[in-house]
């Protein structure tokens, strides 16, 4: 089945900084790959999202990239904000089949620091 | 439009009784999704239901089982429950499709934190 590698676990940045998260995915029929975003004690929400005939997708500060040939996609966030700090989840999805499933990243704790 | 509901949102069992979970998608979404989440396992696909059918099953046993009426809500059950079913249990609702524009985009609900002593 699939598995979904990400890194960091933890990252802290600096109000204003970029922040990176990196996932790879193992099973090459994935082609749907969405980011949530999960504050402590609440839903995940999700706050992008890329379909694999696509290789960015950027929204204000957020942008996601993936790259097909090695299965791996990142998000990137840019002026970081205190409000930023959640846990982010990254996952995939194969769409083509009648079977579906997101499988989860473990999550990266993000923390800005004001 | 309304999101995601589920209820409870907060339950206590001991070892060995059993608990039924409800998912209320949104409007008009057919497919509903459950995951269970802990620290250490992170979010870990459960089943999806979609038209009252299931769909696909995740690695759990035979103890967890759900079902999904006629208007999209959804239940889980859990029997006789261990100690390592403390969890958060998400469920998420999606406008499901297939073919060309096929799209699963799923919205979670606020999740049932469930505790068995």
């Amino acid at each position: 089945g699939e598995n979904v590698e990400q890194h960091p676990s933890t990252l802290s940045v600096q109000e204003g900084d970029s922040a990176v998260i990196k996932c790879t995915y193992s099973d090459s029929a994935s082609n749907y790959f969405p980011w949530y975003k999960q504050e402590l004690g609440k839903r995940p929400q999700l706050i992008i999202d890329i379909r694999s005939n696509v290789g960015e997708k950027k929204d204000q500060r957020i942008a996601v990239t993936l790259n097909k040939t090695a299965k791996h996609f990142s998000l990137h966030i840019t002026e970081t904000q205190p409000e930023d700090s959640a846990v982010y989840f990254c996952a995939s999805n194969d769409l083509s089949g009648s079977a579906r499933q997101l499988t989860f990243g473990s999550g990266t704790q993000l923390t800005v620091l004001p | 439009k309304a999101g995601v509901t589920q209820t409870p949102r907060y339950l206590i069992k001991t070892r060995g009784q059993q608990v039924t979970l409800s998912c209320s998608p949104i409007s008009g979404h057919r497919s509903v999704s459950w995951y269970q989440q802990t620290p250490g396992q992170g979010l870990q696909f459960l089943f999806e239901y979609f038209s009252e059918t299931q769909r696909n099953k995740g690695n759990f046993p035979g103890r967890f089982s759900g079902r999904q009426f006629s208007n999209s809500r959804s239940e889980m059950n859990v029997s006789t429950l261990e100690l390592g079913d403390s969890a958060l249990y998400l469920c998420a609702s999606s406008f499901r499709t297939s073919g060309r524009l096929q799209t699963d985009t799923q919205y979670f609900g606020p999740g049932t934190r469930l505790t068995v002593l």
